[in-house]
């Protein structure tokens, strides 16, 4: 929505790279998730931010995932040594608590070779 | 932990008629919000219609409407008067609380409606 942008819309990458995927969200939001969406699936849970609280990491898959999250903006999600079922649909979504409305990003594909 | 469970992968509706999509879910928490959320082709995630736990009163948005069953931990969407656009991959969810702690949003695994013409 026009809440939030991702970049790239679109990643190609060889097995073994190294990918950093990119949130921009609208300033003033309360929280901040990524999730994955792998090809005709559901939404899995991947990482959650919220203020100036330890961010909510369970969902992340292994340790070559990680997130961070620049003051209350911009995020970025790192996946290192990329691997074939890390292809998906990564999605960010951000919470705006005054108006209580959810604002989904575009995505990011990721193919990996 | 909060689990969505929607049990039917598909469904299919002629044009004009009425579908009902299921979904059920486990939570031990009194108060939360349940969304049902539209997937397009396009990919991009559109809120069709939120539910407060607290609110007796089912949700509606024009030819979408709710049906909460709080004790049984049911809601299930009906979409009257199904479109061609209606068309699309259905998401059930549930979050925990709004914009407080811990509220992550927690996703069924959709369902795939077509509508025929």
């Amino acid at each position: 929505g026009a809440g939030v942008s991702q970049s790239p819309s679109n990643k190609v990458t060889e097995k073994g790279k190294d990918v950093e995927l990119r949130c921009d969200p609208i300033s003033g939001h309360t929280a901040l998730y990524w999730y994955r969406q792998r090809l005709g699936q559901g939404l899995e849970f991947l990482i959650y931010f919220q203020g100036n609280s330890a961010p909510d990491k369970s969902g992340l898959p292994s340790d070559r995932f990680s997130a961070e999250r620049t003051g209350e903006s911009v995020s970025t999600l790192t996946i290192q040594r990329t691997q074939q079922e890390d292809s998906a649909v990564y999605l960010c979504v951000i919470w705006m608590a005054p108006t209580d409305t959810q604002y989904f990003g575009p995505g990011t594909r990721l193919t990996v070779l | 932990a909060q689990t969505v469970t929607q049990s039917q992968p598909e469904m299919s509706v002629q044009e004009a008629e009425t579908v009902t999509l299921s979904c059920t879910y486990d939570t031990s928490e009194n108060n939360y919000y349940l969304f049902w959320y539209k997937q397009p082709p396009s990919r991009q995630m559109i809120l069709v219609i939120r539910q407060e736990a607290y609110k007796q009163q089912n949700a509606t948005e024009n030819r979408f409407s709710v049906n909460f069953q709080k004790a049984a931990k049911s809601f299930s969407l009906k979409i009257s008067d199904s479109q061609l656009g209606d068309t699309a991959m259905y998401f059930c969810a549930f979050m925990k609380h709004v914009g407080g702690a811990n509220s992550k949003l927690t996703f069924g695994k959709g369902i795939t409606l077509s509508v025929r013409p």
